[in-house]
């Protein structure tokens, strides 16, 4: 089996401030995903990658930048915080995407601007 | 583009009962994979049944099954003999064959009573 690490668990951080999160998995697997997650709401992609070095836009990539320097690590950051995008950010990751297998979660980072 | 649609928000019944939640999907692929996944209480989402859209028979796993009508374009997820641990948001969620972006519905959020 393996895990996903999401870093921090939670993160506070003023309007307008650059903030990162951090995507850790021990799968093996060649895609990463980054969901945001509203109170209440369903799951929105921001951006995936299949593979090393590579980066896809989502449907909310506007106000976000993603990093995936090594296999097993793909980083999210918030360019600029606002007050309007609390919420929780999941990230996620499969073999492949072809659908042959399902898509494993991290267990969020829950953003708080103030 | 593609489009997943749970229009329950939320279902109660009692414990030891059948529940059934509705999805229906939008896509102009030929060819595509249909998921549901759980989130508990704690926020962790797990993969539950996969459905592929060539296959005619409905997918089981478990207490969980699959209700595949693929003329109406909808997957739904039938709970036999329901428990208290089964209380949780129900996502359904779809990906082409050969894609890499999990589309996921709002979510059907189920308490089973005592």
């Amino acid at each position: 089996g393996g895990i996903i690490t999401q870093t921090p668990k939670f993160l506070i951080g003023q309007e307008g401030q650059k903030l990162t999160l951090k995507c850790q998995q021990n799968f093996n697997h060649d895609t990463m995903y980054w969901y945001r997650q509203d109170s209440g709401k369903g799951l929105r992609l921001i951006y995936y990658s299949i593979t090393e070095n590579d980066l896809q836009k989502g449907d909310l990539s506007e106000g976000y930048d993603a990093s995936r320097e090594k296999k097993s690590s793909f980083s999210l950051t918030v360019t600029s915080a606002q007050k309007n995008e609390m919420a929780v950010f999941l990230c996620a990751s499969s073999i492949e995407g072809t659908g042959c297998t399902e898509v494993f979660f991290g267990k969020g980072t829950r953003l708080t601007v103030v | 583009a593609q489009k997943v649609t749970q229009t329950q928000t939320s279902i109660s019944v009692m414990e030891k009962t059948t529940v059934t939640m509705d999805c229906v999907y939008e896509t102009q692929d030929s060819s595509y994979f249909l998921f549901w996944y759980k989130q508990t209480a704690s926020g962790e989402i797990v993969f539950l049944i996969r459905q592929d859209s060539y296959k005619k028979e409905n997918a089981t796993v478990g207490h969980y099954s699959l209700n595949f009508q693929k003329p109406k374009s909808s997957i739904g997820l039938i709970i036999t003999a329901t428990q208290i641990e089964d209380s949780a948001v129900y996502f359904c969620a779809m990906l082409r064959t050969g894609g890499y972006k999990v589309v996921f519905g709002s979510g059907t959020r189920l308490l089973v009573s005592p």
